[in-house]
């Protein structure tokens, strides 16, 4: 099993121009999530997807920021325009609904904004 | 470490003592808790977990004490081992169907050779 596999490990980008992170969950997991993780802030919960259908993503901080998850094996979260703030770290983690409130997480997208 | 930064609280022991991590949560409707262990530069994983219908649970090396009288939860590590040493995260789930996990800020340990 190769685990919840994120890309690109980092990103380095200048102000304005768009960025995509990746995420292929675990096979069989059915449930993925993206969360953000800065000094300040800590983990936040950006958003969740249940059997590829958004259920909440209020944790999304602008329009700036969208997530898509076209089929169970791929999800992405974009960012454009990028800001020196969304220099974080990219998580994503998945599980299995129904069996297991425990997400495995990713390496994680380390992205920074200049 | 790569993960998070230099406003965590710190614990720092000695190698072979055990180590008290320690939690507080903040919504009483939570039903569900987690500690998980992260390691620089890498993403969390997975500990120990308990529900609110129990107090302790044990895994190897690992004790997890749930006090929802004061909303507080801690992770007991025996023996604690350099290997140990990472920011130790709690994570609480609200009593409704959904899956979402919140985070608390995090505890660094770091174990004395």
């Amino acid at each position: 099993d190769a685990g919840v596999i994120q890309s690109p490990r980092h990103e380095v980008t200048e102000m304005g121009q768009e960025v995509t992170l990746r995420c292929k969950p675990i096979s069989g997991h059915n449930s993925l999530f993206w969360y953000r993780q800065t000094m300040m802030r800590g983990l936040e919960l950006l958003i969740y997807f249940n059997n590829n259908v958004p259920i909440d993503d209020s944790g999304m901080p602008e329009d700036r920021f969208s997530a898509k998850m076209p089929n169970a094996s791929f999800s992405t979260l974009k960012i454009q325009p990028s800001e020196p703030r969304d220099s974080a770290v990219y998580f994503c983690a998945s599980t299995v609904r129904g069996r297991s409130y425990s997400y495995t997480f990713g390496s994680g997208t380390r992205l920074t904004v200049v | 470490g790569e993960s998070v930064g230099l406003h965590l609280p710190t614990l720092s022991v000695q190698e072979g003592d055990n180590s008290i991590i320690n939690c507080a949560y903040s919504n009483s409707a939570s039903d569900y808790f987690i500690w998980y262990k992260q390691e620089s530069g890498k993403g969390p994983q997975f500990i120990i977990d308990i529900r609110s219908n129990m107090d302790k649970r044990q895994g190897q090396r690992v004790t997890v004490l749930l006090n929802k009288t004061v909303k507080h939860l801690s992770l007991q590590i025996a023996a604690t081992q350099p290997g140990d040493s990472a920011v130790y995260f709690c994570a609480e789930k609200n009593g409704d169907s959904s899956y979402k996990l919140i985070f608390g800020s995090g505890t660094r340990l770091l174990v004395r050779p």
